[in-house]
């Protein structure tokens, strides 16, 4: 089975801040990886799939890059509303593994 | 609008049995392959199990093969989790999601919770 090991567990940021979440996967992924956030309460959202792409109705400001083993989810300037746990999946085989998970907190 | 809807969920002793429902409308249902997510209380999310469109494809988690059986009716747009030899360790809110191949889960459902205890 593919692991998927994220970075850091959480991150205290302020509104405005940029924020880069990694994921690095146990074997070589190509660029079969999806991000997800997700808030308390609530089901995961699709933000990012294929490593790289936006997922429809996701702002702009959410932007992921990467491949191969080493993944990173990037918030370019953090609003409110941003502030959620996120997770990477990749989804080159299955079990389709998902990280642990990032917190991303209010400073 | 594409909806997902758990129902099933509820409190069962270990050992016992329990089958999760996910209704789906608002897409067409046959088209997609549909997958399993759990998440225990304070935890991250679980990747269980995944079905093909046809349902002649299925996949799962180590942690319960064997136990838990997916499957699904297209013709009822729904899908299914029959859970047997439940353990505590299987006490999550369970998400059904719908898949794109090589791309991930695009909409979710509200989860329905399970709780095994004695």
């Amino acid at each position: 089975d593919i692991q998927m090991t994220q970075s850091p567990s959480s991150v205290s940021a302020s509104v405005g801040d940029r924020v880069a979440i990694t994921c690095r996967a146990s074997q070589y992924i190509s660029t079969y990886l999806a991000w997800y956030q997700q808030k308390p309460g609530k089901a995961p959202k699709l933000l990012i799939y294929a490593a790289s792409s936006l997922q429809s109705g996701v702002p702009s400001r959410f932007s992921g890059s990467g491949s191969g083993t080493d993944f990173t989810l990037t918030i370019s300037s953090l609003q409110s509303e941003d502030f959620a746990t996120y997770y990477c999946q990749q989804v080159n085989s299955f079990p389709a593994t998902f990280g642990g998970g990032s917190k991303v907190e209010i400073k | 609008q594409v909806q997902l809807v758990e129902s099933g969920g509820g409190l069962v002793k270990p050992g016992g049995s329990l089958r999760l429902s996910c209704a789906a409308s608002g897409f067409t249902f046959s088209d997609y392959y549909m997958g399993w997510i759990r998440q225990a209380p304070g935890k991250g999310l679980e990747w269980v199990s995944y079905i093909s469109i046809s349902g002649d494809t299925i996949y799962y988690a180590d942690s319960v093969k064997g136990r838990f059986t997916n499957s699904r009716d297209n013709a009822k747009n729904s899908l299914y989790l029959q859970m047997n030899s439940l353990r505590a360790e299987d006490t999550a809110v369970y998400f059904c999601a719908r898949g794109i191949i090589s791309v991930g889960l695009d909409y979710w459902g509200q989860g329905a919770l399970v709780t095994v205890s004695s």
